[in-house]
């Protein structure tokens, strides 16, 4: 089955500091992982997409690295702001179909303090 | 910023009722989406559409309908709305017009919050 897993589930740091956060997939065939944020009571925008040929992508202050050989992804986030406390939701596509089947994880809770 | 709308952001009803949700995407993508998301849950695909006039169920069984009668407009409709229903829907769209591509990105309304007493 295809599932994609991303931990920790919640997470909460201060302001200023780093952190980083994982996503682990099973998809196959394997065609592109994306990650996305969430503010809450809105819908997710994209952040980074990466192909099975990229390992790192950045977008300002974050940073998705790519192991598609150990299947597993990360969200590196740099200086943290208030406005970085979201959900941010790792989704796998798979090569199965040309609309490109989207799984999706349950997403990590990240929550930025001042 | 992407140019995808929902409406309404907030409905509260009774069982029984119908209800429609808006949808609407003004950068022509020709694929659309529908997705429910409870709290803490990952998304759920309820429905899709390639283009004008096609329309096909998703991953999660669903009592609504949906329709693409415009390039740009994908209303979902409940006959008759259930507590169960109460959840959170959001709608996408991707590709560009004619264009067709797994790596597209989705482009997501802000979502309207059903809860159905």
């Amino acid at each position: 089955k295809n599932q994609v897993e991303q931990s920790p589930q919640s997470l909460i740091i201060l302001e200023g500091k780093n952190c980083t956060l994982q996503c682990n997939y099973t998809v196959s065939p394997f065609s592109n992982l994306r990650w996305y944020k969430q503010d809450t009571g809105r819908g997710p925008v994209s952040l980074t997409i990466m192909t099975f040929s990229e390992n790192t992508k950045s977008n300002g202050r974050y940073t998705a690295t790519l192991d598609a050989d150990t299947k597993q992804s990360s969200l590196h986030i740099t200086a943290s702001q208030l406005s970085d406390s979201a959900s941010y939701i790792c989704v796998v596509s798979d090569r199965g179909s040309t609309l490109g089947r989207l799984y999706f994880g349950r997403g990590t809770q990240l929550t930025v303090w001042p | 910023e992407a140019d995808i709308y929902q409406t309404p952001r907030y409905l509260v009803i009774g069982t029984g009722k119908k209800i429609t949700l808006e949808c609407s995407q003004t950068m022509g993508h020709d694929k659309m989406y529908w997705y429910q998301q409870d709290p803490g849950m990952e998304l759920h695909l309820i429905h899709y559409s390639y283009g004008v006039n096609s329309t096909e169920k998703g991953d999660l069984s669903s009592e609504s309908t949906v329709s693409r009668i415009r390039t740009e407009h994908f209303p979902l409709t409940l006959e008759s709305a259930r507590p169960s229903h109460t959840s959170q829907y959001l709608c996408a769209s991707s590709g560009q017009r004619g264009g067709v591509s797994s790596t597209d990105t989705q482009y997501f309304g802000p979502g309207t919050r059903l809860t159905v007493l």
